[in-house]
């Protein structure tokens, strides 16, 4: 069965560096989402992406953040210059449609900031 | 602003009880409703949606929730649970209109399912 993959499952960066957490999404879906899920919280909405472009953001996802889809196949959240409050589980999902269509999810990235 | 609330953060419950999870939220639009399931060091996987019709929706592992929007809930039910069914459960609700597929999630509940 198709699934979304996360690379990798865990990061540990210092303060202050970029990072990049990747994701492989099901090949025939064309919505792609992040969230993320800082320890004991809510899974909290990052971004939406249709058609090489961001559909919605929320506010947490400011300048700092950025994602792409580089080669048809991999969706990349990229974070410049991680702060201590980045410390979290990142999912990526991603739909085949937008509306009606489940999301499937990856199985995370915990992302821990020194 | 959409928000979703679980009342309960956990749930513990004997093997072949049932159990009931609850889930009520706010929106002034219409919107769908979604529960997913996380079991550990795994993604989310969702059990069921409700977008229209019939209020009561079967999902996945026998489990079943019943739209009702006077009371602006979404409770999750099975009438018999599993020692698997060991898990974090998530309510999610997503716009009915200029839907971009956010999901704005619930805190989540714990669902411990003892012997």
């Amino acid at each position: 069965e198709p699934e979304v993959t996360q690379t990798p499952s865990h990061q540990v960066t210092q303060m202050g560096q970029e990072v990049i957490l990747r994701c492989v999404p099901i090949s025939n879906h064309l919505y792609f989402y992040w969230y993320r899920q800082i320890l004991g919280q809510k899974v909290e909405f990052l971004v939406s992406f249709y058609n090489n472009e961001i559909s919605e953001k929320s506010e947490i996802f400011d300048d700092q953040f950025s994602v792409e889809r580089p080669d048809g196949s991999n969706f990349t959240l990229k974070i410049r210059s991680t702060k201590l409050e980045d410390s979290a589980m990142y999912f990526c999902a991603s739909s085949e449609e937008v509306l009606l269509d489940e999301q499937f999810f990856g199985p995370g990235t915990r992302l821990t900031v020194l | 602003a959409q928000s979703v609330t679980q009342l309960d953060s956990q749930v513990p419950v004997f093997e072949e009880a049932p159990v009931e999870l609850r889930c009520n939220y706010s929106s002034s639009v219409s919107v769908y409703l979604f529960w997913y399931v996380q079991y550990p060091n795994q993604g989310l996987q969702l059990l069921l949606k409700y977008l229209s019709g019939s209020t009561l929706v079967k999902g996945i592992n026998g489990f079943e929730a019943e739209f009702n929007k006077s009371q602006t809930s979404f409770h999750l039910r099975k009438p018999s649970v599993h020692i698997s069914d060991t898990a974090e459960y998530f309510c999610a609700v997503s716009h009915g209109s200029g839907n971009t597929g956010k999901l704005i999630f619930g805190q989540g509940t714990t669902l411990q399912v003892k012997p």
